[in-house]
């Protein structure tokens, strides 16, 4: 079984550019994240999706970030525009949704804003 | 506590060597206490999932425990090799009022030398 794939691995872009990010969750997982990691931080959530839903994007940044997650499969984010700060790694993780189940992480596309 | 905080931020030991992390997470809204291994180059993998007090795990060499009512857990890891060289992320689900929530710690970064 594939696991939750995403694309581009890596992005160097200018600033004031806009780039989007592309995950493909496990199959049958309804729960979907993308998480921010900065350099020697933890990561922090972005927005979680419940299927199709954005159940909680609290720490998305609106002005500039945004997301969606059509037919509750494949999802996109997006940042327009890009800014020095947002270079990190950005995660896609799924699960099916039960408190006890784990996360299955994508390797993460890391963005450089130059 | 109001975060997830992990300690110590990094560890060097010796191959052979036996060493333990700490995770503390706020015991209120508690559901479930991952734990996670983060290789350079490679997705996050989850090692546990714990969600009752006094739960005791064990994989290999590598075992948790958790007490959800003071709020910490422990990952042990006994005769140290350089293959378990990598950043230990735990995260604590919780029940917020706009859902369940995975919220990760900073990490312990681990090197292992020969």
């Amino acid at each position: 079984e594939a696991g939750v794939v995403q694309s581009p691995r890596y992005k160097i872009i200018e600033k004031k550019q806009p780039v989007a990010f592309w995950c493909n969750p496990i199959s049958g997982h309804n729960t979907l994240y993308w998480y921010r990691q900065n350099l020697g931080q933890g990561p922090e959530l972005l927005i979680r999706y419940e299927n199709e839903e954005a159940v909680d994007d609290s720490q998305l940044p609106k002005d500039r970030f945004s997301a969606e997650r059509l037919k509750g499969v494949d999802s996109t984010l997006k940042i327009q525009p890009a800014e020095l700060g947002d270079s990190a790694v950005y995660l896609c993780a799924s699960s099916f949704l039960t408190r006890d189940t784990e996360a299955f992480f994508g390797q993460g596309t890391r963005l450089t804003v130059v | 506590i109001l975060n997830v905080e992990q300690s110590p931020q990094s560890l060097h030991v010796q191959e052979g060597d036996s060493t333990n992390f700490t995770c503390s997470f706020p015991s209120s809204n508690f559901y479930a206490l991952h734990w996670y291994r983060w290789e350079t180059a490679k997705s996050p993998e989850a090692l546990f999932v714990m969600t009752l007090n006094g739960d005791e795990k064990k994989k290999g060499r590598i075992s948790a425990t958790l007490n959800t009512k003071e709020g910490y857990s422990y990952l042990y890891i006994k005769g140290s090799q350089p293959e378990d060289s990598a950043t230990y992320l735990c995260a604590s689900y919780i029940l917020t009022g706009g859902g369940n929530k995975l919220t990760f710690g900073t990490g312990t970064q681990l090197k292992v030398e020969l």
